[in-house]
C-alpha cells in the first residue's frame, strides 16, 4: 500500500511568486492535514481538510489557500511568497473524522521543502 | 485550547541505556495521543497510537503509556541504539475539537555508540 505522497520534493521560488504543493493521502483517507515546520520550530498547523471540505485552518495570513479534490488528494498554494515562508511543508492523512474511526493513525508524506530566495 | 508540551528538549545518551521521553497536555478530553519519530528534513514516522481508554502499548523496544487524569503519556524506550536518534514528537486527538492536532515541540534524542 502506498503511503502518503508529496511533491514536489523540493521547490525554489524567488520572492512574490506564487508556489503549489502537492498531497496525494493513503487509499481510503479522506482527511488531509497541512502543516509548516520552519527550520528549528515546531510544527505549524495549517489547514484541514475531510471529505472534501475545509474544516480548520490555522493562524496564517489568508495568502496561504489549498484545496482538496473529489479523489481526496490536496493542493496547497501560498501566494505572495516571503523568505520567512521557506521551511519543510508536511502533508498527513487519515480516515474521515467520524465516530467510529477517530482512533484511526494520523501518516505523513516526506514533505516539501520549500526555499524562497 | 489543547497545549502540549514535551520535556526535555534534547536527550543524549549512551547506547545501551533505557531512556523515557514526556509528554504533556493540558486537555484532557482526547480520543487519542499517536507519538511520531522524525529524522533530520524527512517526515513524521508514526511509532505508536495510545487510545483514550487504554493505559499503554507496545511495539517492540518501545512502550508508550498514558495518564489522562493527569495529561501525561511517556515513551519508554528500551536499549536504545543510535539508530533511535531523532526528534520524538506527540499529538493529541482532541475530542469534539477543532481537530488542529497540536503537535508538541518535541524531544531530540541522540543516542552515542
Amino acid at each position: 500500500e502506498a503511503g502518503v505522497t508529496q511533491s514536489p520534493t523540493h521547490l525554489i521560488k524567488t520572492r512574490g511568486q506564487q508556489a503549489t504543493l502537492r498531497c496525494s493521502p493513503i487509499s481510503g483517507h479522506t482527511s488531509v492535514y497541512w502543516y509548516q515546520q520552519a527550520l528549528g520550530l515546531g510544527l505549524q498547523f495549517l489547514l484541514w481538510y475531510d471529505e472534501g471540505e475545509e474544516r480548520n485552518r490555522g493562524n496564517f495570513p489568508p495568502r496561504f489557500s489549498g484545496r482538496q479534490f473529489p479523489n481526496y488528494s490536496s493542493e496547497l498554494n501560498v501566494n505572495a511568497l516571503e523568505l520567512e515562508d521557506s521551511a519543510l511543508y508536511l502533508c498527513a492523512s487519515s480516515l474521515a473524522f467520524r465516530r467510529e474511526t477517530y482512533n484511526s493513525p494520523l501518516h505523513f508524506g516526506n514533505g516539501t521543502r520549500l526555499t524562497v530566495t | 485550547k489543547q497545549e502540549v508540551t514535551q520535556i526535555p528538549a534534547a536527550l543524549s545518551v549512551p547506547e545501551g541505556e533505557n531512556l523515557v521521553l514526556n509528554c504533556s497536555f493540558t486537555d484532557s478530553a482526547i480520543y487519542n495521543l499517536q507519538w511520531f519519530r522524525q529524522d533530520p528534513g524527512k517526515g513524521l514516522t508514526s511509532l505508536l497510537l495510545i487510545q483514550s481508554s487504554q493505559r499503554e502499548q507496545t511495539s517492540g523496544r518501545l512502550n508508550a503509556s498514558l495518564d489522562k487524569s493527569s495529561g501525561r503519556s511517556t515513551l519508554y524506550i528500551a536499549a536504545s541504539q543510535p539508530g533511535d536518534s531523532a526528534t520524538y514528537l506527540c499529538v493529541c486527538r482532541r475530542r469534539g475539537g477543532s481537530e488542529k492536532l497540536v503537535f508538541g515541540k518535541g524531544t531530540k534524542l541522540t543516542v552515542n555508540p
